[in-house]
């Protein structure tokens, strides 16, 4: 069983402030992780992805990814209020001839004004 | 580029009824769409891979007879919910890879379709 973990929260912090978002998988053999923004009642988006041990930078994103501790987690610098949303890890394996992705529950994030 | 559609958005249906949900890759040919659902406050649970002129691969514990899966061309896959229930009542999305095997391959996602059965 594929499994990722997150903690569901809420997180809250303050505008301008960093939000830390962890995420742990128990598929050793996984090989690539994603981040996804999902609002309240909307699809998820994309925000990054990472294969690489060590940071990746997007902007106010860093990803980082320790395959080590099966461990991804993403900062968000500068939170802003329209960051509130539930964040979503999502790690790649191999299900037969396609790829698969397997979601977190999500981690909930509140920036205060 | 990587626009993803559904239709309908929102569906309200009486009970036994076949609903069917149209994804469409509006600028790029996906050779696989993924299905999967939402229930509130939950995660996304994938239900069916489907790749363009095969069958769908549908997850453990998903009924491929009550949701039919047809994914005909390289930008189009349906899927009908049949004789649907309340307890079919959930946010359906749907997702689009340009790839199959690529490990940086990414999904784009539809806007999602809530289906409500009453």
């Amino acid at each position: 069983q594929k499994e990722v973990e997150q903690n569901s929260g809420p997180l809250s912090v303050p505008e301008g402030a960093i939000a830390s978002l962890n995420c742990t998988y128990s598929d050793r053999g996984s090989q690539s992780f994603f981040w996804y923004r999902q609002y309240s009642g909307k699809s998820p988006e994309l925000i990054m992805f990472i294969y690489s041990n060590g940071d990746k930078e997007d902007g106010r994103f860093t990803a980082q990814l320790n395959k080590a501790s099966q461990y991804v987690s993403l900062l968000i610098r500068d939170s802003q209020p329209s960051d509130s949303a539930t964040y979503l890890c999502a790690v790649n394996y191999s299900g037969g001839s396609n790829y698969k992705l397997t979601f977190g529950k999500g981690t909930l994030l509140t920036v205060n004004p | 580029g990587a626009v993803v559609s559904q239709h309908p958005s929102w569906v309200i249906c009486k009970s036994g009824t076949s609903v069917k949900i149209e994804c469409r890759s509006l600028d790029f040919q996906a050779t696989t769409m993924f299905w999967y659902r939402q229930f509130p406050k939950q995660s996304l649970m994938l239900m069916a891979t489907s790749n363009e002129g095969s069958k769908a691969t549908y997850e453990q514990g998903v009924e491929k007879d009550k949701f039919l899966i047809n994914h005909a061309s390289l930008t189009l896959s349906t899927l009908t919910v049949t004789s649907a229930h309340p307890e079919d009542s959930s946010f359906y999305i749907c997702s689009a890879a340009k790839g199959r095997t690529l490990i940086q391959e990414t999904q784009y996602f539809g806007p999602g379709t809530r289906l409500l059965v009453l």
